[in-house]
């Protein structure tokens, strides 16, 4: 099956730094790459998510890059803020195939 | 509408009782799912049903048994569960489709504490 791998598993960063974490796979059948925000006590939010077509895909902030033959995709956030903190996870999935696999997660602390 | 709503938003129950989950979409979706999740873990696949068949179990204990009425409501029924159930239980959906996989949408989850 697939395993994801998710580093770092804890990030602090300065308010208005960039934050990245990065996602390795080991199926190379994924095809599909969404990133997931959850808050405490909430559940996980979909933030973004990028296909094995596209290379990079941005929405304001956040952006997101895959390179197939690496078998890596990263989650990149740029000037953070303090609503920002949370935990991330990426996960992985292939194609018509009702099963993503998760990663380990990322705390994510941006200090004011 | 892309919400997925989750019922009890907390439940605590004893060992002996017989309790139920309930998640409900109406986003057309014909995936749903039951995911587990442990404290700094990530959510953790138990079921998913596909078109209100259940189409993945993934090996879960009998003493909690899924169920799709229709395709908007999902339930999750718990009997004689130990301590080490306690956990966030959170539903999520999907669309299927014959093209490519379907965003994940989780609900809010129901925070699960077993005395």
């Amino acid at each position: 099956g697939e395993n994801v791998e998710q580093h770092p598993s804890t990030l602090s960063v300065q308010e208005g730094d960039s934050a990245v974490i990065k996602c390795t796979y080991s199926d190379s059948a994924s095809n599909y790459f969404p990133w997931y925000k959850q808050e405490l006590g909430k559940g996980p939010q979909l933030i973004i998510d990028i296909r094995s077509n596209v290379g990079e895909k941005k929405d304001q902030r956040i952006a997101v890059t895959l390179n197939k033959t690496a078998k890596h995709f990263s989650l990149h956030i740029t000037e953070t803020q303090p609503e920002d903190s949370a935990v991330y996870f990426c996960a992985a999935s292939k194609y018509n195939f009702n099963k993503f696999y998760f990663g380990s997660g990322t705390k994510l602390n941006v200090k004011p | 509408d892309t919400e997925v709503t989750q019922t009890p938003k907390h439940l605590v129950m004893g060992m002996t009782n017989k309790k139920s989950l309930k998640c409900e979409q109406h986003m057309g979706h014909r995936a749903m799912y039951w995911y587990k999740q442990k404290a700094k873990k990530p959510p953790e696949l138990m079921f998913v049903y596909s078109y209100e068949k259940l189409s993945i179990n993934e090996s879960v204990p009998s003493r909690f048994s899924p169920e799709c009425p229709n395709s908007s409501l999902l339930n999750l029924h718990l009997h004689a569960l130990q301590p080490e159930d306690s956990a966030l239980y959170l539903c999520a959906s999907s669309q299927v489709s014959g093209r490519s996989t379907g965003e994940l949408f989780f609900g809010e989850g129901s925070r699960l504490t077993v005395l």
